[in-house]
């Protein structure tokens, strides 16, 4: 079995602040791992995967992620949040099957 | 068009209605899935087909019929829906393989009254 969560229901930073938001997986092998953004009304939209080799990796939009499979955890970071960033964030794993497990998500919310 | 297109963008209709929602997706991926996403919920895996056979369907009512006539595009027909069945409804479509992230339509927001 395979299952994705996202501690944080809501998160709140200040416009210019750094970021960071949790990510726990529990899969048997190494996963594949996705986050992604989802603005008010619209879906969900790719910002970086992990596959293998380098456990840092960079997205778009100035987001990266780090792996750390002693921690079975896969968090999602950008050092200066943008009021343009307030949105839905899903981390999603792939494990034995290409249909993904998503976690709850974690809503973003930035004060000016 | 490129990318996943979703239409209608919104639908109210009453519980005693016949509608249909369509998904259509313009990457030439084989795999293409429903997902429902209410409010305060989790997003829920709905329907899958890849190479246009179901491979999923997860407990479902049957007032949700999908069709897929081929791998680029997708159907969820409705009827006779609950107001609990109220809820952006999103499409999405992947090459089917565990390296391949999915890529969403917009989502038709639907209003059951």
């Amino acid at each position: 079995a395979q299952s994705v969560t996202q501690p944080d229901i809501h998160i709140t930073v200040s416009e210019g602040a750094s970021l960071e938001l949790r990510c726990n997986y529990s899969y048997g092998a190494t996963p594949y791992l996705f986050w992604y953004v989802q603005s008010p009304g619209q879906g969900l939209q790719l910002l970086l995967k992990y596959f293998s080799g380098d456990t840092l990796v960079q997205g778009i939009k100035g987001f990266e992620a780090e792996f750390k499979r002693s921690q079975s955890s896969f968090n999602l970071r950008k050092p200066s949040v943008h009021w343009s960033d307030a949105a839905e964030y899903f981390c999603a794993l792939s494990g034995g099957s290409y249909i993904p497990t998503f976690g709850r998500g974690t809503s973003l919310i930035v004060h000016p | 068009e490129t990318g996943v297109t979703q239409t209608p963008r919104h639908l109210v209709m009453g519980m005693t209605n016949k509608k249909s929602l369509k998904c259509e997706q313009h990457l030439g991926h084989n795999a293409m899935y429903w997902y429902k996403q209410s409010a305060k919920k989790p997003l829920e895996l709905m329907f899958v087909y890849n190479f246009k056979e179901q491979t999923e369907n997860n407990s479902v009512p049957s007032r949700f019929s999908p069709e897929c006539p081929n791998s680029s595009h997708l159907f969820l027909h409705l009827h006779t829906l609950q107001p609990e069945d109220s809820a952006l409804y999103l499409c999405a479509s992947s090459q089917g393989d565990r390296d391949n992230e999915q890529f969403f339509g917009p989502g038709t927001r639907l209003t059951v009254l």
